[in-house]
């Protein structure tokens, strides 16, 4: 079973300040078919989760170009270039690759 | 639009069973894959099962195994999920997601699992 760790748990941040999310795998999550299965979403308070980025660093439809996402293999990072009151809530990193597994998931406070 | 909506969640005795349903429209359903997904009282998300776009494939959860199972209704649109054996650690809000990428999800339906 491929487990996901997020750093930090808990982040607060000022508004118009970055933020950055740390998403670790204990397996390489690049396929055969040369995609890696690594996606993040956003749950805001009250809200289902919804996706913000697919296979490490394509936006989903609508999400602001200040989130963007990086990494390979088993290290990912996702960043918010400005904070914005609206992006309060917590994100979580999700695997695709062997089934699924989530990490625990990062509070972002304003 | 794209649109999911669960169904079926409730209050259940621990060993009982339940079926939760997914209602899905706006898109070629059985164009996708579908999965379920748990977020248990204390916030975290957890895969349950997923099922293929023409039903011959299906995963479940090692955590379930044995008590759930999924299937699909290609002609109605729908999803269901199998529950039975219920546990407490299986209260939680259940939601129906479009898979891969698990870019569309519903509002959830709840069951609780409690004597």
């Amino acid at each position: 079973e491929i487990v996901m760790t997020q750093t930090p748990l808990s982040l607060s941040v000022a508004p118009g300040q970055p933020a950055s999310i740390s998403c670790k795998s204990t397996e390489s999550l690049l396929h055969d078919d040369g995609e890696t299965y690594l996606f993040w979403y956003l749950q805001k308070p009250g809200q289902s989760p919804q996706l913000l980025i697919y296979e490490v660093s394509k936006r989903f439809s609508g999400v602001p170009d200040r989130f963007s996402g990086s990494g390979s293999e088993t290290d990912f990072t996702l960043m918010i270039s400005r904070v914005e009151a609206e992006d309060v809530g917590v994100y979580y990193c999700l695997q695709g690759i062997q089934l699924y597994s989530f990490g625990q998931g990062t509070k972002l406070e304003i | 639009q794209v649109q999911v909506v669960e169904s079926g969640g409730d209050l259940v005795e621990p060993g009982g069973s339940l079926r939760l349903s997914c209602a899905a429209s706006g898109f070629i359903f059985s164009d996708y894959y579908i999965s379920w997904v748990r977020q248990t009282p204390g916030g975290g998300l957890e895969w349950v099962a997923y099922i293929s776009p023409n039903g011959d494939a299906m995963e479940v959860a090692d955590s379930v195994q044995g008590r759930v199972a999924i299937s699909r209704d290609n002609a109605k649109n729908l999803v269901y999920l199998y529950m039975s054996s219920l546990r407490g650690e299986d209260t939680a809000v259940y939601y129906c997601t479009r898979a891969v990428k698990m870019d569309s999800w519903g509002q959830g339906t709840l069951v609780t699992v409690s004597s």
